[in-house]
Order: structure tokens, then sequence, then C-alpha cells
């Protein structure tokens, strides 16, 4: 899998915004780019992932670069509830390979 | 909802004793599921890869002696800590992914394990 590049921390108003990038530049053709979080003292949540499309739900937009070596996840309007470390993570296939988890983004939302 | 549940969420146990962690999903079959673990302030660490019928992969440097994992069913995977020592004691979380798709992992809640 390919390793995968965050700012250790980012603080974000509430009500605003959150943009997280990800480095990603040795991703192969077949990986997708997951996203998940992990509030404190609890196990990850699955936030959204696509392969090199832009992707959108009901929790959070993915941009993908167009050569793939980067992406951001966009939180449009933030609340103090999204306070938690974020995991940029690249996998072939999570079913058939495993996921190697950086160190994350710590993501402050402040009032 | 959760769709994948772990249990206990909590153990705390004298040394010697071997604790069992089970990680089930709920509404979809899980041909594969990961077992991590984490220490305080630091990320998850991959331990090992659960598949279903299989004997499980272990991560370089995980004992598998030492960590017992079963994957009995497509529903069910069990994480085995044998004969439990202090610096044993951490926060474990299983995953599991639906079968033979790219969909993403969905996580348990976490057990947190403290050996006295």
């Amino acid at each position: 899998d390919a390793k995968t590049t965050q700012p250790p921390s980012m603080d974000c108003a509430e009500g605003r915004a959150a943009n997280l990038p990800c480095n990603h530049s040795t991703i192969s053709g077949n990986e997708y780019v997951y996203w998940y979080r992990q509030i404190h003292s609890q196990g990850p949540q699955y936030i959204i992932h696509g392969l090199k499309n832009n992707e959108t739900n009901e929790m959070a937009s993915l941009i993908i670069t167009e050569d793939r070596k980067s992406s951001t996840l966009i939180l449009p309007h933030a609340t103090l509830r999204d306070t938690a470390v974020y995991y940029c993570i690249v996998s072939v296939n999570t079913n058939a390979g495993k996921s190697t988890f950086g160190d994350g983004t710590t993501l402050t939302v402040k009032p | 909802g959760a769709v994948v549940s772990q249990h206990p969420s909590r153990v705390i146990c004298k040394s010697g004793t071997s604790v069992k962690i089970e990680c089930r999903s709920l509404d979809f079959q899980a041909t594969t599921m990961f077992w991590y673990r984490q220490f305080p302030k630091q990320s998850l660490m991959l331990m090992a890869t659960s598949n279903e019928g299989s004997k499980a992969t272990y991560e370089q440097g995980v004992e598998k002696d030492k960590f017992l994992i079963n994957h009995a069913s497509l529903t069910l995977s069990t994480l085995t800590v044998t004969s439990a020592h202090p610096e044993d004691s951490s926060f474990y979380i299983c995953s599991a992914v639906r079968e033979y798709s790219n969909q993403p992992q969905h996580f348990g809640d976490g057990t947190r394990l403290s050996i006295l």
C-alpha cells in the first residue's frame, strides 16, 4: 500500500469548512483513497472513499487531484463534534490487502 | 447503527490470565477482519489479518502464539491474548470488510485491556 502524508494538526472555527489535505504521491492506479476519523477512545469511523472522481456523501466531500497524488477531505460546516484524528489511507482493496494507518491529522474545531 | 460489534469494551484482569475479545459483523458477511492495537497518543498498528476458514496472517513482530486469532464464521472473529502481562495492556480494535468488495473497513468500538 502507498504511504500517505498528513499535517499533524489543524484548527477550524465552528461552522466553517474544514479542509484536510493528504499526500499520496506513490499511489498506484488501482488504489483507492479512504478517509476515517477517530474520536478519543473510540474505534475509527469510516467517512468516505474514492478512486479518481470526486465524491460526496452526507458527512463530507473528497476531492482527488487529477494526477491522484493528493486529496482533500472537506467537512463543509464543522461542528465541535468533528474534533477527532483524521486518517487518510490508500489501499488496493481493503478486503484483500492490509491498510496502514499513519499518524493522521488532529482536527480541533473551536467555538 | 453499529455494523461491527466488539465485546467486551473493557477488561481488567490479573497477570497470567487469558482474555478473549470478540468481533462480530452484524449485518454483512466478512471474509476478512483485521485486528489492531493502539497505544496512548499513537496511531493504530495492524496486528493481523483474519480470514474466514484459514489461518490468520500476522504482522512482523506480533507473536502468533501470544495473540491467538480464530475466524470460524463469516460474522465472527476472536482474538485471545494468552497469559497476559502488563505490557499487553492496550486498546485493541477490530474491523470487518464486506465480502469481496472495495468497501471500507467498519470498525468495532475497541476493547480497553488493562493487566494488573
